[in-house]
């Protein structure tokens, strides 16, 4: 079961960089989103999408785009790496159930910026 | 923006004994959601709770939504090692909308 695939692993930019971080999901989810997570402030959200060629922002955007053009993938773009966004990265897509959400995440990407 | 904060930050115990996580906010949520994460992975679901003051069990877990759905607790009785791992608390603020709020977490580490 593949489940939310996320590529790459790991990674070390040069500052202005740019990169693409994919995800991949086979569960035909419509929400999928993609968080950082950073020592002592838990996950928070980039940017979001409820289905194919919708997506918004979330808490922390800046320096951050996000396309839908399928609902199996959405990837991250960064434009111009940071060494403010070394972080990990994961990549998450969620069904809606009675009992609330089912979300499942990717194994991360870790994005080191020098 | 609703914040989640979690205590303690760190745990460690030693094997067999109890523990209690907390997660508060100031902000009502109409679902909280726990996770468990370990090193070099993602967060996984172990249980949502919906409805103020209920709880929910897993094993030696219990689970407790407050009653003003604004704070939750994680109790974990004889804890084993195999419960290490960071715990992280998340709040949906209106329910169908699937936008999570993390807490900061709890990184509990259970000595043998």
């Amino acid at each position: 079961n593949a489940g939310v695939t996320q590529t790459p692993k790991f990674q070390v930019l040069k500052t202005g960089q740019s990169m693409t971080l994919q995800c991949a999901q086979d569960m035909n989810h419509e929400y999928m989103s993609w968080y950082r997570q950073d020592p002592g402030m838990g996950l928070r959200l980039i940017h979001y999408s409820v289905g194919a060629g919708i997506t918004d922002q979330g808490e922390v955007p800046n320096g951050y785009n996000v396309s839908r053009s399928t609902t199996e993938d959405f990837p991250l773009r960064l434009l111009s790496a940071a060494p403010s966004q070394t972080s990990v990265y994961f990549c998450a897509s969620s069904r809606s159930t009675d009992s609330g959400n089912t979300i499942y995440f990717g194994e991360g990407s870790w994005l080191t910026v020098v | 923006t609703q914040l989640l904060e979690q205590s303690p930050q760190f745990l460690s115990i030693q094997e067999g004994e109890n523990l209690t996580v907390y997660c508060n906010s100031s902000s009502v949520f109409s679902s909280l959601q726990w996770y468990r994460q370990e090193p070099g992975e993602g967060p996984v679901l172990l249980v949502t709770v919906v409805t103020g003051g209920e709880v929910k069990k897993l094993k030696r877990l219990t689970f407790q939504f407050g009653d003003a759905r604004k704070d939750s607790s994680l109790h974990i009785t004889a804890a084993q090692p195999g419960d290490t791992g960071l715990y992280l608390c998340a709040g949906v603020a209106n329910f169908g909308n699937e936008k999570l709020t993390f807490g900061t977490g709890t990184r509990l580490t259970i000595i043998p």
